[in-house]
């Protein structure tokens, strides 16, 4: 089946313990992003990659990394998390490489930041 | 960098009635597209149209655009109780990501 898959979809930890979050799809899409939720924020982008090895800052990139090595994959990294990274993230791609184009969603990975 | 707008809010309707949702932007855009999320899952992508485009029709959905009045509604003619979700429209201008709205929450009651 044609998905976006993300991992963990649940995850609580504490204040500055690393951790990553996968994100993986099998459409061969060229571009693939992540963004957070937040209620009354709505969506915002944080990182985005038009290609492999190619990536870079969206709206909200501060505390995160990002890195594109293959295709496939493409992992959200929070090197020392806080209570205000506490938020609902979702991963996209799209087959085009043009960020402007209809977008593919994982299921969401929510994350709580003690 | 906050583009579209969405209104209402929220939106309550019976079922069998129309729902109609209205986005607004700023600056001209390549297309608006529209998107629909279930409680707390991704969103699933509903329709694109292109600047150049008035109406587009997707099954029971409908979604015009007036580039004039900056200015794009959703249509959802005889909603159903599966159709409660919220709304987001997002905006696409030159090369860059698309830009989301804060969504319009509807709730279809059977």
């Amino acid at each position: 089946e044609a998905q976006v898959t993300q991992n963990p979809r649940y995850l609580i930890t504490v204040t500055g313990k690393k951790l990553t979050v996968t994100c993986s799809q099998n459409m061969n899409h060229e571009y693939m992003s992540w963004y957070r939720q937040d209620p009354g924020l709505g969506l915002r982008q944080i990182y985005y990659s038009m290609n492999v090895e190619v990536t870079d800052k969206g709206d909200v990139p501060e505390g995160y990394k990002v890195s594109r090595k293959e295709k496939r994959n493409f992992p959200l990294i929070l090197e020392s998390p806080s209570p205000n990274q506490t938020s609902l993230y979702f991963c996209a791609s799209n087959p085009w490489g043009a960020p402007g184009d209809e977008q593919f969603f994982g299921p969401g990975t929510r994350l709580t930041v003690l | 960098s906050q583009q579209g707008e969405e209104d209402p809010q929220a939106l309550s309707i019976q079922e069998g009635e129309n729902a109609t949702m209205n986005c607004s932007y700023k600056t001209s855009i390549n297309n608006l597209q529209w998107y629909r999320q279930n409680s707390g899952r991704g969103l699933v992508h509903l329709i694109l149209i292109r600047s150049n485009e008035r109406e587009k029709h997707s099954g029971r959905l409908r979604v015009t655009l007036d580039t004039s009045k900056k200015s794009s509604s959703l249509l959802i003619t005889a909603s159903r109780a599966a159709d409660t979700a919220s709304y987001f429209c997002a905006t696409s201008s030159g090369n860059t990501p698309l830009v989301f709205g804060k969504g319009t929450r509807l709730s279809v009651i059977a």
